[in-house]
Parts: structure tokens; sequence; C-alpha cells
């Protein structure tokens, strides 16, 4: 299978602060990411969906502003969750679109907002 | 409105047992359905894919059945063994292929 890693695995940062989560496809080319975030005990909610050298597609609900995607290449995407609030520790896992068929799932970051 | 939702929020088997997971999905037309594997703090496993047109799918131990019309997918694990102690996700690839889960259903496999 695929190989996606991430940057870090986890953080606390102070309440205010941003966060850069990084999120690489090591051994393959992804043109399309998908961002999801899962609270305890939750599932995998999507966040957006990036396309390499445009803006990110977010779903309902998730502010543009404060979750910046960038996905400036076809082994990188960022995710930088700006002034960042207790209400944003979550799970955040990134997901590269290898194929229709295939999708892999990165290892995750562990954000805590303190 | 949409939705998915897994049979029980946690499922208590024997080790030997088959442990066979329900998943139900209403107000989507899902070109195909997905299994996932969850273990604490990591990322999900893709595990096994269904097509629309596919009645069941099987891989080892696993097997996944589709039912369109029940709008319905089961997901059964023979001879279970503690290992497969995880959480399993239900999730639907819709238009733009984007991926939808379910909740899950945490599986715990006793020795």
């Amino acid at each position: 299978g695929a190989v996606v890693s991430q940057h870090p695995s986890w953080v606390i940062c102070k309440s205010g602060t941003s966060v850069k989560i990084e999120c690489r496809s090591l051994d393959f080319q992804a043109t399309t990411m998908f961002w999801y975030r899962q609270f305890p005990k939750q599932s995998l909610m999507l966040m957006a969906t990036s396309n390499e050298g445009s803006k990110a597609t977010y779903e309902q609900g998730v502010e543009k502003d404060k979750f910046l995607i960038n996905h400036a290449s076809l082994t990188l995407s960022t995710l930088t969750v700006t002034s960042a609030h207790p209400e944003d520790s979550s799970f955040y896992i990134c997901s590269p679109l290898l194929s229709e068929d295939e999708q892999y799932f990165g290892p995750g970051t562990r954000l805590t907002v303190t | 409105s949409q939705k998915i939702e897994q049979n029980s929020e946690a499922l208590n088997i024997q080790e030997g047992k088959t442990a066979t997971l329900t998943c139900n999905y209403t107000n989507y037309s899902p070109a195909y359905l997905q299994w996932y594997r969850q273990d604490p703090g990591r990322g999900p496993v893709f595990l096994l894919l269904i097509r629309e047109n596919e009645k069941e799918k099987r891989k080892e131990r696993l097997k996944v059945t589709f039912d369109t019309t029940l709008k319905q997918s089961l997901f059964h694990i023979t001879a279970s063994q503690p290992a497969d102690s995880a959480t399993y996700l239900c999730a639907l690839r819709t238009g733009g292929f984007k991926t939808i889960f379910g909740a899950g259903t945490r599986l715990f496999v006793k020795a």
C-alpha cells in the first residue's frame, strides 16, 4: 500500500497560536488531498478537499480562514490551524487520493490546545 | 437527511467466533462502499471495497455483503482473534471521490 506520513504526530499549543500540520505521500503523487478531523469516540469528518495548485474546497461549517490548506506540490499538503482554541483540539488526518478505488490515510496528528 | 449508521457502538465476542458488523445508510446512492479498520490513535486502514453491482466480496477471513435495496452492508470476520480487536468503520464513496464515514463499531475479541 501507499505510504503517507504526517508531521508532527502530536502537538500541544497555547490558545491563540497557530499550528501547521504536514502531510506527505512518500511513494506516489497525489493531485487531490482530503483532510479529516476526528473527535474522541466519533467518526472522521471531512473538512476540506484540495487539489494541487488550486484553492481548497471546504465542507459546510468548516471555516476556511481558520483552517488554511496549502497543496503546493503533488507530495506535500499542509493544514494550518490559525488562532487555535481548545475546541479545535482533535485528531487531524490527511488522505491523498491515489485512485478511484484506493484511498490511504496518514497516521494522524493529535492537536491539543490549552 | 443523509445518514450512515453502524449497528452498535461496541461488540464483544469470543475468540474463534464470527463477528458480524452492520452498516445502514439513507439518502445516499453510493457507487461503492468500503470498510476500514482503525486502531486507537492511528489513521484508518483500508480493508475491503465492494461496488454497487457486487453482492459479496471476500478477503482471507473477511467477507462483505452489499444490498443496495436494503441500503445495507454486512461485514464479517470469521475465526476471530484478539488481534482483530479494533474499531471498524463503514464508509461510502460519493461524487467527487469524497469518502463519508460511519461512527464505527468497536470490536472486542476475548481470548
